[in-house]
């Protein structure tokens, strides 16, 4: 079975300062990972995404996240946020012990202040 | 493209009544996944449909149940409605079997009264 926890359910943060949002999964076998993004009254937007190779993944709008499988983590960070990244930011797991379907996590809410 | 749509936006209905929920996929992906995702809380898997078959089914009772169109497109059929069936509901389109990424739509909003 597969899981995720993100350590948070609220980040506040000012404007222009850095980010880390937490997030840790448990599988049992090799796992792609993912970040998605939900502003409000709308769908899930990706983010970005670990399938293989470097551990190290950019996505858009500035986010990375690193992936340490000796930590099961896959952490999101921003060195500098913006107002408009006031968002609820989901960490999902999928891999062969969950059929390849993404198991999300209950979410962070990142508030950005001004 | 206009990606992943769904319809309605909003629904309400009351206790006991059946609702059908509608997703066309994005252009060219012909595996649709609903979730259900309740207020504060992430996207549970309901299921996934695959050349008009479901594939996958997460744990839902059979008052959840499905069917995908020839054209790839989908429906969502929820029975005898429970107040606790009110949440947000999501359809997902993706390329691949191993969805290594899957487009979203805005959701419809049910509300069981």
């Amino acid at each position: 079975a597969q899981s995720v926890t993100q350590l948070d359910s609220q980040v506040p943060v000012f404007e222009e300062a850095p980010v880390e949002l937490r997030c840790n999964y448990s599988s049992s076998v090799s796992v792609y990972l993912f970040w998605y993004v939900q502003y409000p009254n709308q769908g899930l937007q990706l983010l970005l995404k670990y399938l293989s190779g470097s551990t190290l993944v950019k996505g858009i709008n500035g986010f990375e996240a690193e992936f340490n499988k000796s930590q099961t983590s896959f952490h999101l960070r921003k060195p500098s946020v913006h107002i408009s990244d006031t968002a609820e930011y989901f960490c999902a797991v999928s891999g062969p012990g969950g059929s390849y379907i993404p198991t999300f996590g209950r979410g962070t809410s990142l508030i950005v202040h001004p | 493209d206009a990606g992943v749509t769904q319809s309605p936006t909003h629904l309400i209905k009351t206790r006991g009544q059946q609702v059908t929920l509608r997703c066309s996929p994005k252009s060219g992906h012909d595996t649709v996944s609903w979730y259900q995702q309740a207020l504060g809380q992430g996207p549970q898997f309901i299921f996934q449909y695959y050349e008009e078959e479901e594939r996958q089914r997460g744990n839902f009772p059979d008052r959840f149940s499905g069917h995908q169109f020839p054209n790839y497109s989908s429906e969502l059929n929820v029975n005898a409605l429970l107040l606790g069936d009110s949440a947000l509901y999501l359809c997902a389109s993706s390329l691949d079997a191993l969805v290594t990424e899957a487009f979203f739509g805005q959701g419809t909003r049910l509300t069981v009264v």
